[in-house]
């Protein structure tokens, strides 16, 4: 069945930092991949998604592009602040899973100032 | 509000103990998903409810587990005879579409057994 692996955490880094969160999945088809943020004491929130290979998604300095050759889409950030620090889901919906979304095990980014 | 709000916010029960737990969606939202996150890893699907119908019900882990959502609207999550290993956080979701999943979570019920 579909999966999603992304790294583990915790990633600490200092402020201005450039960040990079890997993640890669295994899906039929073509799946639409999205990664989504919790801060602390808050819900899930959708930061960003992809629907087609070679798609970029952005939101508030965040990046991903959808790579079907490397099955990746990697999370980055050039220069990261104290307010990114918060856990990190990658997460697929493909055709066996068409409307549930399957989730990697998350990570957790500390910012220090 | 304008989010999906989800009630209680915590749970503390005693093995054995029937509970409930409510979710309200986005007012107007067709689709509602609940999922179940343990300690340190993703959320894992639950169920799904295209208005009043649930349309899969096959991550629930046992007959234990119970969702309804009568008037397409509010949804209740009911686990009966609660054991250690149910011990998690259950999110909800709602989305506008039918199968879209751009789905906007809940803060979710942390449910501890003792």
């Amino acid at each position: 069945g579909d999966s999603v692996t992304q790294m583990e955490g915790p990633v600490t880094l200092s402020e201005e930092a450039f960040l990079t969160i890997n993640c890669t999945y295994t899906a039929t088809g073509y799946p639409s991949l999205f990664w989504y943020v919790q801060y602390p004491g808050e819900g899930l929130q959708l930061l960003l998604k992809a629907t087609k290979a070679d798609d970029k998604g952005s939101n508030k300095g965040f990046e991903a592009t959808y790579r079907k050759e490397t099955t990746s889409f990697h999370l980055e950030k050039g220069s990261v602040q104290v307010s990114d620090s918060a856990v990190y889901f990658c997460a697929l919906s493909g055709a066996d899973s068409n409307y549930q979304l399957i989730w990697g095990a998350g990570t957790k980014l500390i910012i220090k100032p | 509000g304008a989010g999906v709000s989800q009630s209680p916010r915590y749970k503390v029960a005693k093995r054995g103990q029937d509970v409930a737990l409510r979710c309200d969606p986005i007012s107007g939202h067709v689709s509602l998903f609940w999922y179940q996150q343990a300690l340190g890893q993703g959320p894992e699907f639950l169920t799904y409810f295209q208005n009043e119908a649930q349309l899969d019900k096959s991550g629930l882990p046992s007959d234990r587990f119970f969702a309804e959502r009568p008037e397409g609207s509010v949804s209740t999550l009911k686990i009966q005879r609660t054991q250690q290993e149910d011990s998690a956080v259950y999110l909800c979701a709602s989305s506008y579409r039918d199968r879209d999943t751009e789905a906007f979570f809940g803060q979710g019920t942390r449910l501890t057994v003792v």
